[in-house]
């Protein structure tokens, strides 16, 4: 079946201005992850969303990153008044139920801030 | 606070020959999982191996084993019959049973397989 997918591949954008990037995870996983992949810091945990129960936010950097996941499936992570540091690989990955199952990641998306 | 300690940052090995990769973690809880991710140049991460904690047989999946020493905390990848096609950057990883949240990532290894 169809892994995780991530978009856009690829993303440039200037610093300050609003980015988002989404995440379509394995059809019937009910754990999504974000995780921010960049040289100085390895890879980190974002947030962590399982079913309907509040997410996990515990990793986000700062309050100009969140995320949503509509309908349990597809979520978005948005990153508001992007800085360089921001720059990073964006990394998504799903498990089927959260419960230390294996999680399968998604190719990722480059952010890239000017 | 959990950690994972990758020690080797960069190996290298002749291609048909074996490596092995090295990691220890630390937590304090009982029931937890350990995972293997490789990550080539595409990006993808893909996962290698998963050893559950309450199990003493080593995790084995073709050319690729782990030996788990719990007592340790050590969980190295070893890696057979090495084939350019495993030439990436090896991440070990950590979960605690029914935390349900994230992996805990060590800093990684960069393996480059020699034709």
């Amino acid at each position: 079946g169809a892994g995780v997918s991530q978009s856009p591949s690829n993303k440039v954008t200037e610093k300050g201005k609003d980015v988002e990037l989404r995440c379509d995870p394995i059809s019937g996983h009910t754990a999504l992850y974000w995780y921010r992949q960049s040289l100085g810091q390895g890879l980190e945990f974002l947030i962590y969303f399982q079913g309907n129960s509040a997410p996990d936010k515990s990793g986000l950097p700062s309050d100009r990153f969140s995320a949503e996941r509509t309908g349990g499936s597809v979520s978005t992570l948005t990153i508001q008044r992007t800085q360089q540091e921001d720059s990073a690989v964006y990394l998504c990955a799903s498990s089927l139920n959260g419960l230390a199952g294996a999680q399968f990641f998604g190719p990722g998306t480059r952010l890239t801030v000017l | 606070a959990q950690t994972v300690t990758q020690s080797q940052p960069e190996m290298s090995v002749q291609e048909a020959e074996t490596v092995t990769l090295s990691c220890t973690y630390d937590t304090s809880e009982n029931n937890y999982y350990l995972f293997w991710y490789k990550q080539p140049p595409s990006r993808q991460m893909i996962l290698v191996i998963r050893q559950e904690a309450y199990k003493q047989q080593n995790a084995t999946e073709n050319r690729f084993s782990v030996n788990f020493q719990k007592a340790a905390k050590s969980f190295s990848l070893k890696i057979s019959d090495s084939q350019l096609g495993d030439t990436a950057m090896y991440f070990c990883a950590f979960i605690e049973n029914n935390a349900g949240n994230m992996l805990t990532f060590g800093g990684g290894t960069r393996l480059m397989v020699k034709p």
